[in-house]
């Protein structure tokens, strides 16, 4: 199985901050890379797939990039709905398998 | 694009549960579909997958041989047939639209428990 991390697992940030979260596969998988917002209470978000290309509506506030192994989120000037909790995926290869998460709080 | 599961409930270890999850807002035999976990507390589990015809299925290892997805695409629904239920399966099941995980519904509760 292809495992996923995530760095940090928690970060306190202010609104107004720029945030950038990491995630690294234990093998190559191109860039079948997602991201996801979820936020307490509710279903996950899609914010980026391919790991660079911003899902539709989402604001350009979010940017991706990797490929292969290592990857980033970044929020450029966080706003208050974005403090949530952040999760990596890939679906390179079954069984599709999620980071642990990141808490930006 | 909407999704909603049905379902969940409080079941006792060893019994099984049928989740429902219905689709609308678009051409639902057009997709593969996927079902979600989050045990509470936790993160996010893929558990099964399930291509557009039906005729393929992929299970993780924590719930092969005793949960079984299905499709009914005449009637816009995806299925999760559960069995053998472990106090570990206790979590928020999600059915999400395949390939980029774009559409998730809000959520069934599962609850396995004596």
């Amino acid at each position: 199985d292809i495992q996923m991390t995530q760095s940090p697992p928690s970060l306190s940030a202010s609104v107004g901050d720029r945030v950038t979260i990491t995630c690294r596969a234990n093998q190559g998988i191109k860039n079948y890379l997602a991201w996801f917002q979820q936020r307490p209470g509710k279903a996950p978000k899609s914010l980026i797939y391919a790991a660079s290309t911003l899902q539709s509506g989402v604001s350009s506030r979010f940017s991706g990039s990797g490929y292969g192994t290592d990857f980033t989120l970044t929020i450029i000037s966080l706003q208050p709905e974005d403090f949530a909790t952040y999760y990596c995926h890939q679906y390179y290869d079954y069984p599709f398998t999620f980071g642990p998460g990141t808490e930006v709080d | 694009v909407h999704l909603e599961e049905s379902g969940g409930g409080l079941v006792q270890p060893g019994g099984s549960l049928r989740l429902s999850c219905a689709a609308s807002g678009f051409t639902f035999s057009y997709y593969e579909m996927n079902w979600v976990r989050q045990a509470p507390g936790k993160g996010l589990e893929w558990i099964s997958y399930i291509k557009s015809s039906g005729d393929a299925q992929y299970y993780a290892d924590s719930v092969r041989g005793r949960f079984t997805i299905s499709r009914d695409n005449a009637k816009n629904e995806l299925y999760l047939q559960m069995t053998s239920l472990r106090v570990e399966d206790t979590a928020v099941y999600y059915c999400v639209r395949d390939p980029i995980f774009d559409s998730w519904g809000q959520g069934a509760l599962v609850t396995v428990s004596s």
